[in-house]
């Protein structure tokens, strides 16, 4: 069964920096496309990087120089690092799986505050 | 102002046909499979949708198509448990990102 459990939201201020995990079950990261969306409050989806599975990476303009994305093979986990955090930047991140450049599994998602 | 265009909102009594609609243009939905994802009540997302594949567990109420540019999610037989937030994604060539529209209300009345 697939399984994606996000961690590492918290309250952050402006400026600070944080790194979001998202632990893979079911199936390896190495082999697949993954993706991190992200949903501000009250707000609809809002995509934000894509790892394709041989390590090309994309980002949304918004986050893009900001945010990277990688992945740890050997303990299939998916990662956003997360710099220069602004307000707006405050949201429920979900980790997904990719099939066919379209997103097949979520996470439950983790929530990143940032506030002064 | 997104790439992708869906209907604000959408109703249906129980046992009715509704069908939601997501266009875009030829760099995303006319060139790409197109995912149509449930999210109820602001909880995590589900795909019930890939392309015109109905993911496994998800009811065959659900269906999908494609014209073009526009893609659509039809649900033969609403039921209560559909009413919910329906968003849709694709990749965009131009754009080089995936790009989500902003979403139908599906209301049950």
């Amino acid at each position: 069964e697939v399984q994606l459990v996000e961690s590492g939201g918290v309250l952050v201020q402006p400026g600070g920096s944080l790194r979001l995990s998202c632990a893979a079950s079911g199936f390896s990261v190495s082999t697949n496309y993954m993706s991190w969306v992200r949903q501000a409050p009250g707000k609809g989806l809002e995509w934000v990087s894509v790892i394709y599975s041989g390590g090309t990476t994309y980002y949304a303009d918004s986050v893009k120089g900001r945010f990277t994305i990688s992945r740890d093979n050997s303990k299939n986990t998916l990662y956003l690092q997360m710099s220069s955090l602004r307000a707006e930047d405050t949201a429920v991140y979900y980790c997904a799986r990719d099939k066919g450049l379209v997103v097949a599994s979520w996470g439950r998602g983790t929530l990143v505050t940032v506030v002064s | 102002q997104s790439a992708l265009t869906q209907e604000a909102s959408v109703s249906g009594t129980v046992g009715q046909k509704v069908t939601l609609s997501c266009t875009g243009d030829s760099n995303n939905v006319g060139s790409y499979a197109v995912g149509w994802y449930q999210q109820i009540s602001h909880g995590a997302p589900r795909t019930v949708m890939l392309g015109t594949s109905l993911p496994s567990g998800i009811p065959d109420r659900f269906s999908g198509s494609k014209s073009g540019t526009t893609a659509s999610l039809t649900i033969s037989g609403l039921q209560p448990e559909d009413e919910a937030d329906y968003y849709c994604s694709t990749w965009d060539y131009s754009l080089s990102a995936y790009v989500f529209g902003p979403g139908t209300k599906v209301t049950v009345l």
